[in-house]
Formats: structure tokens, sequence, C-alpha cells
């Protein structure tokens, strides 16, 4: 059973770090991986979708990388502002034949401090 | 492009009340899905569904019923609601296999008293 861990589970930065948050799956058969955006009382906003056969995506401040062998994958976020702030989850997609269901991680509590 | 839309956004039940919950969406995809989201316990599947006419369990489906009549309508129903429903409810489409992903409606807070 693939298991999703994202550690750790809140992170407090001053305005302007970058930040680096982890997600780590047991299971390396996966089809794709995603990181989601969640604001307090609102619902998940897709950030990133990292194909299997994908080392890393990026958009904007954004990058987000995959090792499929290692079970890994971080989520970069450049120059980090107060409005960074919000819970980010990651999300892992098995393959075909093993269904069509997402694995999330229990998600990473961001707090950038002005 | 409105994507996927959940009604309503709150409600209060009282214990042993029946509701359905709305998730519509209009991407044309095949799978449809509904999650609950607690404190401490993360986002659980409920049910989903990978075509109209289907629906299967997921984790969490006691106390739960399903319908797909039409593609872009996923319902969500508590025939006897519960306290232990009081959580917040998120209905998720996406294709069957493809280079997108999933996508999240806002989400309906539900408080069973």
């Amino acid at each position: 059973k693939q298991e999703v861990t994202q550690i750790p589970a809140a992170l407090s930065v001053p305005e302007g770090e970058n930040l680096v948050l982890n997600c780590s799956f047991t299971d390396s058969a996966i089809y794709n991986l995603q990181w989601f955006r969640q604001d307090p009382g609102k619902g998940l906003t897709s950030l990133l979708l990292i194909q299997s056969s994908q080392r890393e995506q990026t958009s904007g401040r954004l990058n987000a990388s995959l090792d499929k062998s290692s079970g890994r994958s971080t989520l970069y976020i450049a120059a980090s502002q107060p409005g960074d702030s919000a819970t980010y989850l990651c999300a892992v997609r098995p393959p075909k034949a093993a269904g069509n269901k997402l694995t999330f991680g229990g998600g990473t509590r961001v707090l950038v401090k002005p | 492009n409105a994507g996927v839309t959940q009604t309503p956004k709150f409600r209060v039940l009282k214990t042993g009340q029946s509701m359905t919950l709305l998730c519509a969406q209009d991407m044309n995809h095949e799978y449809m899905y509904w999650y609950r989201q607690d404190p401490g316990m993360g986002l659980r599947l409920i049910h989903y569904s990978v075509g109209e006419g289907t629906t299967a369990k997921g984790e969490v489906p006691d106390g739960y019923n399903v319908s797909r009549l039409k593609k872009q309508n996923f319902l969500l129903g508590l025939e006897s609601a519960a306290p232990s429903q009081t959580s917040v409810y998120f209905c998720a489409s996406s294709y069957s296999f493809g280079h997108d992903g999933y996508t999240f409606g806002s989400g309906t807070r539900l408080t069973v008293v």
C-alpha cells in the first residue's frame, strides 16, 4: 500500500527565504505526482504536476523535482512572500493497472513572516 | 471555465437528517471523486466514479451513497447524518489517464449536530 509522508508538518520562515518542502512515498511505481496548495477554509489549488518520466517542473517561483528511485519529491519556492503562507500537499497517482486513486501526504503548513 | 463546482458551500444538519451534496464539472472529465478532510486525518476517499453510471467505494464509504447519472455530475448522499460525518467534503475530477492532474472543488463544510 502506497504511503506518502510530508516532513516537517509545519514550517516558519522569514520573508525572502527560500522554501524547501519534502514529500516521500514508499512505492516508486507511480504515474505522476501533484503538488497542491490549500489556504485555510478553502479548496485545493493545483501548483505543479510531474509525470513519472520527468525529473522536474517549474512555474514561476516554484520548482518541483521528482526522484522516483528514492521515492522523493521536493517543492522549492524561491524568495518566499507572506502570501505563500498556506498548507502544501503532495499526492501520488498509481499506474493505470493499479487504479486511479490519489494518495495524499499529510501536508506541510507554511508560515512566511514579514 | 468554472472547473469543479460544489453546492452547497455550508450546511448544518441535525442527527438523522438526510442531504445530498452536488458536484458538477465542465471539463468533460471521465473520473470523479468525493473526499472528506478532517483535522489530523488528511484527505480520505469516500467514493469515486470512473464513468457515467458507475460508482465504487473508497477508503471510508460507510454512511454515504453516490450516484453518477450524468457524466458531469456526481452526487454524494447522506441518508441519516451522524455527528461523525461532520467534516469538509471535497469533490474532484480528472481524465482517465493523461497529462493532466486532479481538479478540486472549493468544498462543502458540513456540521451535524
